[in-house]
């Protein structure tokens, strides 16, 4: 079954440094999504992209953070200056063509900013 | 606004026994869908089911089964005979039903239910 691939797995930074968190969605997914989840806490949205435009963001989705389809197949999420509180586990989502169909999560990225 | 409300943090029981999973939900949408995920140990986002605001019929799979009750607002999970393998965080989910093209379909979490079934 085709899958939602993420790298890396882990990722160490130091605060202040730039990070690019890559995805690579399914095939013929159209909607692309990033999700965080800090240690032991629930999940939560960040940012939807469609069309090659952000459809939707959250409030934790600030200047700081920015997201790319640079190819066609990667869905990248840039965090400039990383903090110690961006420390998380990052999932990449995507969906297929209908409101209704669910989402497919990778595996996510662990961040962790030192 | 749309919440997910996940009250049982953490839930222990022993292989074989039947475990009851609670998820509340409120939105103001007449059209919505209903998620769970399951996170194992390893860390990754499990799709286990989906359900429309429209669909209030019991779902049965394997050992799985949820029941959605639009009057209480609710769409437990049940898992029979609990195994070990079944340990894991459980996340009851909620979406809007967007339509058009920049359907953003966010995702609500709560806050997961902690399964651990022993041996």
């Amino acid at each position: 079954e085709p899958e939602v691939t993420q790298t890396p797995s882990h990722q160490v930074t130091q605060m202040g440094q730039e990070v690019i968190l890559r995805c690579v969605p399914i095939s013929n997914h159209l909607y692309f999504y990033w999700y965080r989840q800090i240690l032991g806490q629930k999940v939560e949205f960040l940012v939807s992209f469609y069309n090659n435009e952000i459809s939707e963001k959250s409030e934790i989705f600030d200047d700081q953070f920015s997201v790319e389809r640079p190819d066609g197949s990667n869905f990248t999420l840039k965090i400039r200056s990383t903090k110690l509180e961006d420390s998380a586990m990052y999932f990449c989502a995507s969906r297929g063509r209908g409101f209704n169909s669910p989402l497919h999560f990778g595996n996510g990225t662990r961040l962790t900013v030192t | 606004a749309q919440k997910v409300t996940q009250a049982q943090t953490e839930i222990s029981v022993v292989e074989k026994e039947d475990v009851t999973l609670d998820c509340v939900y409120e939105t103001r949408d007449t059209t919505y869908y209903l998620f769970w995920y399951k996170q194992p140990p390893s860390g990754e986002l499990v799709f286990l089911i989906r359900r429309n605001s429209f669909d209030e019929q019991n779902e049965i799979s394997g050992r799985y089964s949820w029941n959605f009750q639009k009057s209480t607002s609710s769409f437990n999970f049940t898992i029979t005979a609990s195994q070990v393998v079944d340990s894991a965080v459980y996340f009851c989910a909620l979406s809007e039903a967007r339509r058009g093209n920049n359907a953003g379909n966010m995702l609500t979490f709560g806050g997961g239910t902690r399964l651990m079934v022993k041996p």
